[in-house]
């Protein structure tokens, strides 16, 4: 079976403070994803990459920045958080082509900015 | 990506059969209609993928008419443990790796 594991199930930081979420997949998948997901808004996509050190931007970049240096690893950074960005935040793999392909989610991590 | 338009929430109870119908009326050539589900505090699963006519796994059904503007998925006898999100999806079968997620459909099944 797949797995996503992601760092933490909650977290709750301050304001200004700097953000890692990280993410870690064990099929060697070549596509992982961030969403977050909010009451009303369903998931939406924040960075993608298809490739180690490539990324892509989702829907919804703006104050969030990704690494993969590590095929199985993708991290989402929050460079300096803000309460807006309390959310649900949802990691996802792929084995890699098109969006055909099925993507597995991790359990999410509870992000709470006070 | 053609933009998907689903009902917000359904109620059913168990052992009935759930119909869930997605519009699609944009969709390309080459575009393929996926399911998730989301259970509480989880993220969610994919379910099924067809591009027309029908597609039955052991989770549900998907049924698509010829001109492919809608889809409709199919929950067969539900019990409680069916109660989740569903998301319907219009995935491009071309190069491209974005899934686009809406609000999905909210289905409560009851007792």
């Amino acid at each position: 079976d797949v797995k996503v594991t992601q760092s933490s199930r909650y977290l709750v930081k301050r304001t200004g403070e700097k953000v890692f979420l990280e993410c870690v997949q064990d099929m060697d998948h070549e596509n992982m994803f961030w969403y977050r997901q909010d009451p009303g808004l369903g998931l939406r996509l924040i960075y993608f990459s298809y490739d180690v050190k490539m990324k892509e931007k989702g829907d919804i970049p703006e104050g969030y920045s990704v690494s993969r240096e590590k095929k199985e690893r993708f991290s989402l950074i929050l460079e300096s958080a803000s309460t807006n960005q309390t959310s649900m935040y949802l990691c996802a793999s792929s084995l890699g082509g098109t969006s055909l392909e099925e993507q597995y989610f991790g359990p999410g991590t509870r992000l709470t900015v006070t | 990506l053609a933009k998907t338009t689903q009902p917000i929430s359904m109620d059913s109870y168990e052992g009935q059969e759930v119909n869930i119908t997605c519009s699609h009326n944009n969709i390309a050539t080459n575009d393929y209609i996926t399911w998730y589900q989301q259970f509480p505090s989880q993220g969610p699963r994919f379910i099924i993928q067809g591009y027309k006519t029908k597609v039955t796994n052991e989770v549900a059904s998907l049924f698509i008419p010829a001109d492919r503007k809608s889809s409709t998925l199919s929950l067969p006898r539900v019990s409680l443990s069916d109660t989740a999100v569903y998301y319907c999806l219009v995935a491009p079968g071309t190069a491209g790796n974005k899934l686009t997620f809406g609000g999905g459909t909210r289905v409560l099944v009851k007792p």
